[in-house]
């Protein structure tokens, strides 16, 4: 089945430390990939997407992730995390073109210690 | 410098009763979606709308049903409520400028059926 996976739940990481969230898909082709971010109360904001070319991408608020074909994933970093990253983030992917539909995985807690 | 704005905010309600929830748009935007977010299961699609005047089912469209009748917005209605629709739900809507756009999320509506 067509899916998105993300396989951590939840994640702690110290402030300062650096962060790598995993983002797996299993589709035929190439999808349209994307990170949100998703503060407390708050909806969703776009981090960063991917659709060709060049499959390190840069987002917002210093993050960026890496397209690998290979491993059909889409892992998000940021060297050094802070504070206000404590957020949940989900992956996301658009298949059926014409309508942008999202698919989303099911989301990773970041939890940031001092 | 609204965006998405999804009223209200939070509501209860009796399982049988009805309610619409209304999610409105200034960017003018042509594709808007609804989704439910439960826990562990991130965010999942109940219908959307390429334009005015059209709707199409999600991947969890019973219980639920939406208008467009202007394309500024787009709401979602419970027929007969029951405690499965306890949940948050999110409106949002983006751009038909070339495939991949962003979407744009409203706050949220937090619904409670008892």
């Amino acid at each position: 089945a067509q899916s998105v996976t993300q396989p951590d739940i939840h994640i702690t990481v110290s402030e300062g430390a650096s962060l790598e969230l995993r983002c797996n898909y299993s589709y035929g082709a190439t999808p349209y990939l994307f990170w949100y971010v998703q503060s407390p109360g708050q909806g969703l904001q776009l981090l960063l997407k991917y659709f060709s070319g060049d499959t390190l991408v840069q987002g917002i608020k210093g993050f960026e992730a890496e397209f690998k074909r290979s491993q059909s994933s889409f892992n998000l970093r940021k060297p050094s995390v802070h504070w206000s990253d404590a957020a949940e983030y989900f992956c996301a992917v658009v298949l059926n073109f014409g309508n942008e539909k999202l698919t989303f995985g099911t989301g990773t807690r970041l939890t940031i210690i001092p | 410098n609204a965006g998405v704005t999804q009223t209200p905010k939070f509501r209860v309600l009796k399982t049988g009763q009805s309610m619409t929830l209304l999610c409105a748009q200034d960017m003018n935007h042509e594709y808007m979606y609804w989704y439910r977010q439960d826990p562990g299961m991130g965010l999942r699609l109940i219908h959307y709308s390429v334009g005015e005047g059209t709707t199409a089912k999600g991947e969890v469209p019973d219980g639920y049903n939406v208008s467009r009748l202007k394309k500024q917005n787009f709401l979602l209605g419970l027929e007969s409520a029951a405690p499965s629709q306890t949940s948050v739900y999110f409106c949002a809507s983006s751009t038909t400028g070339g495939l991949g756009q962003p979407q744009h999320f409203g706050d949220g509506t937090r619904l409670s059926i008892l």
